[in-house]
């Protein structure tokens, strides 16, 4: 059973970066059928879609965060990593790891992490 | 981008009642739309993929139909544990685009 675990420090302070891991187990992270994704939820709020990276380290970005975010992958750890800059209050969520399939005609993340809060502050 | 609208953001049933969830998109995504539910303080939970495909494990009183724009999921008989937010994701076009969720609450 694969699973995702979000990992990094729960407080960043305002103008620095965040950096979170997600490791994953259970599967492999180099496959050809699946993307790793992470998505934030600022409290009380909606879902958002951050940005997207293959096994081979090819991405997709929110073009809202473009300038901001970095996503890498180490296959040789079975993690992935996102780092986002310039952090502001805004940033503040929850941020989740999700593996998504990308095999016709199945798109979508069927698997997530348990999510990790991330506040913003000094 | 592509933005997905949601209605209603917010409704209340009763166990048993049939409800139904709709999410339109401002451009078409063919088929390529998924519903997550997600329980307070839990991570989403893949529901229906392919606008209309029941994920692995899910009760079949969820269903969703739709193509193109107009998208809708229904849950035929309301039971304790679907309440819940409920979001849709265009997964067509980057960037992937959320709707803004609907809380389905207890009357």
């Amino acid at each position: 059973q694969l699973q995702l675990q979000e990992s990094g420090p729960g407080l960043v302070k305002p103008s620095e970066t965040l950096s979170l891991t997600c490791t994953v187990s259970g599967g492999s992270i180099s496959s050809s059928s699946y993307y790793w994704g992470w998505i934030r939820q600022p409290p009380g709020r909606g879902l958002e879609w951050i940005g997207n990276i293959f096994y081979n380290g090819n991405t997709f970005y929110n073009p809202s965060l473009k300038s901001r975010v970095t996503i890498i992958v180490d296959t040789s750890k079975s993690q992935f990593s996102l780092k986002l800059n310039s952090v502001t209050a805004a940033d503040t969520a929850v941020y989740y790891c999700a593996r998504r399939i990308a095999v016709a005609p199945k798109y979508a993340f069927e698997i997530w992490g348990q999510g990790t809060v991330v506040t913003v502050s000094s | 981008a592509i933005q997905m609208t949601q209605s209603p953001s917010s409704l209340s049933a009763s166990v048993g009642d049939r409800v139904t969830i709709t999410c339109r998109a401002s451009q078409g995504v063919r088929n390529d739309l998924g519903w997550y539910q997600q329980k307070q303080g839990k991570a989403p939970k893949l529901l229906i993929y392919a606008a209309s495909s029941l994920q692995s494990g899910v009760p079949s009183r969820f269903s969703g139909s739709g193509s193109g724009t107009d998208f809708t999921l229904t849950i035929s008989s309301l039971q304790p544990e679907d309440f819940a937010t409920y979001y849709c994701l265009q997964d067509y076009s980057y960037p992937l685009t959320f709707g803004g969720g609907t809380k389905v609450e207890i009357k």
